[in-house]
């Protein structure tokens, strides 16, 4: 059954570095969506993604975040300066192009800021 | 900010027992009602997308129903088994499209 993938599962890095977080959504679909979960928080919205380009962000999506779908297979998260805050679980996502579709998660890539 | 509230935080039942938790979502703008399956170690499994007021899902023991004008949803579990033991999420899809997700039920089944 076609799945989302994600890596790494867990990255530790220090305040300031650079992470990228990769995810492969399933082949078919159309919409890609970055979600966090800070430790015993709730799962926020960070970005859509639709047809190459942001569709939406959240205020949580500053300029310290970016994502792109290098090669048509991947879709990265990218933190250009990571910060103890960002520590959380990040969620990879993908739907079809139906609206109402369901959302098909990823396992999750656990970052660790220290 | 779109306010989603899932209650109770957390519910332990007997195996066997039924059970039900609760979503409420702001009554305007829906789009589309999501329920979500998230057990640990794993990544959130969607139960049911819901739409229609009045709409009603069914898969095995776990059932849904939505209210839309009133703005809340319930989850049933008929029967509760060990495996039914998870975080119970629930999304509201909005005319924005993204999903917006409430803090999660979690439940324990004892066997």
């Amino acid at each position: 059954e076609p799945e989302v993938t994600q890596t790494p599962s867990h990255q530790v890095t220090q305040m300031g570095q650079e992470v990228i977080l990769r995810c492969v959504p399933i082949s078919n679909h159309l919409y890609f969506y970055w979600y966090r979960q800070i430790l015993g928080q709730k799962v926020e919205f960070l970005v859509s993604f639709y047809n190459n380009e942001i569709s939406e962000k959240s205020e949580i999506f500053d300029d310290q975040f970016s994502v792109e779908r290098p090669d048509g297979s991947n879709f990265t998260l990218k933190i250009r300066s990571t910060k103890l805050e960002d520590s959380a679980m990040y969620f990879c996502a993908s739907r079809t192009g139906q609206n109402t579709g369901e959302l098909f998660f990823g396992e999750g890539s656990r970052l660790t800021v220290l | 900010i779109l306010n989603v509230e899932q209650s109770p935080q957390s519910l332990h039942v007997q195996e066997g027992d039924s059970t039900n938790f609760t979503c409420s979502f702001p009554s305007s703008n829906f789009y589309a009602l999501h329920w979500y399956r998230w057990e640990t170690a794993k990544s959130p499994e969607a139960l049911f997308v819901m739409t229609l007021n009045g709409d009603e899902k069914k898969k095995g023991r776990i059932s849904a129903t939505l209210n839309t004008k009133e703005g809340y949803s319930y989850l049933y579990i008929k029967g509760s088994q060990p495996e039914d033991s998870a975080t119970y999420l629930c999304a509201f899809q909005g005319s924005a499209r993204q999903l917006t997700f409430g803090s999660g039920t979690q439940l324990t089944v004892l066997p």
